[in-house]
């Protein structure tokens, strides 16, 4: 079955700190891959995605992801975090099959300490 | 830019009570969708529509009905209310197929 995994539900790092945010998918073909980031009340806006080509995606934010078919990965990361970054962290998986349903992870909440 | 407007943003029913959530886009987009989101659940797909006239089911259709008369237009009616559909609703455009989703902010439902 086509799906989306994140692992851990909830991340802290002090401001400065690396941020890691774990995805990985489950699918025979390389899906299409998203990350979404949600502010309280608010909608989800676009991070970053992978459709084809370079493997190391650059976003909005200082977020990078890279695309790694061999672990079935699509983990983000950001050098250094800032007290701005705090929110919750959608990945999320299009698969192909000709609409653009995504499938998506059950979402991490990052807490950014000062 | 208005993108995905969602209406209301709040309601409260009462079980059994129906009730629609407009979503409405100005991207001229063909792909729209409904998402509800449920803590410790993610997002989960109810409905969607590749184009005016044509809907299908997602991953949780049952007890939500959806039309797309219009490329602008795609609401999503709740015939008889059950507590389990309290959540988070959302609706998302694309321009097609692995084209960014856009999402509205959501219209949150309480079902006493």
């Amino acid at each position: 079955a086509q799906s989306v995994t994140q692992l851990g539900s909830h991340v802290s790092v002090s401001e400065g700190a690396l941020v890691l945010l774990r995805c990985n998918y489950s699918s025979s073909v390389p899906p299409y891959l998203f990350w979404y980031v949600q502010y309280p009340n608010q909608g989800l806006q676009l991070l970053l995605k992978y459709t084809t080509g370079a493997t190391l995606v650059k976003g909005i934010n200082g977020f990078e992801a890279e695309f790694k078919k061999s672990e079935t990965s699509f983990h983000l990361t950001k050098p250094s975090a800032h007290m701005s970054d705090a929110a919750e962290y959608f990945c999320a998986g299009g698969f192909k099959t000709g609409a653009n349903n995504l499938f998506f992870g059950t979402g991490t909440r990052l807490t950014v300490i000062p | 830019n208005a993108g995905v407007t969602q209406t209301p943003k709040f309601q409260v029913l009462k079980t059994g009570q129906s009730m629609t959530l407009q979503c409405a886009q100005d991207m001229n987009h063909e792909y729209m969708s409904w998402y509800r989101q449920d803590p410790g659940m993610g997002l989960r797909l109810i409905h969607y529509s590749v184009g005016a006239g044509i809907t299908d089911q997602g991953e949780v259709p049952n007890g939500y009905n959806v039309s797309r008369s219009t490329t602008e237009d795609f609401p999503l009616r709740l015939l008889s209310a059950a507590p389990s559909q309290t959540s988070v609703y959302f609706c998302a455009s694309s321009r097609g197929v692995s084209g960014e989703l856009f999402f509205g902010e959501g219209s949150r439902l309480t079902v006493l």
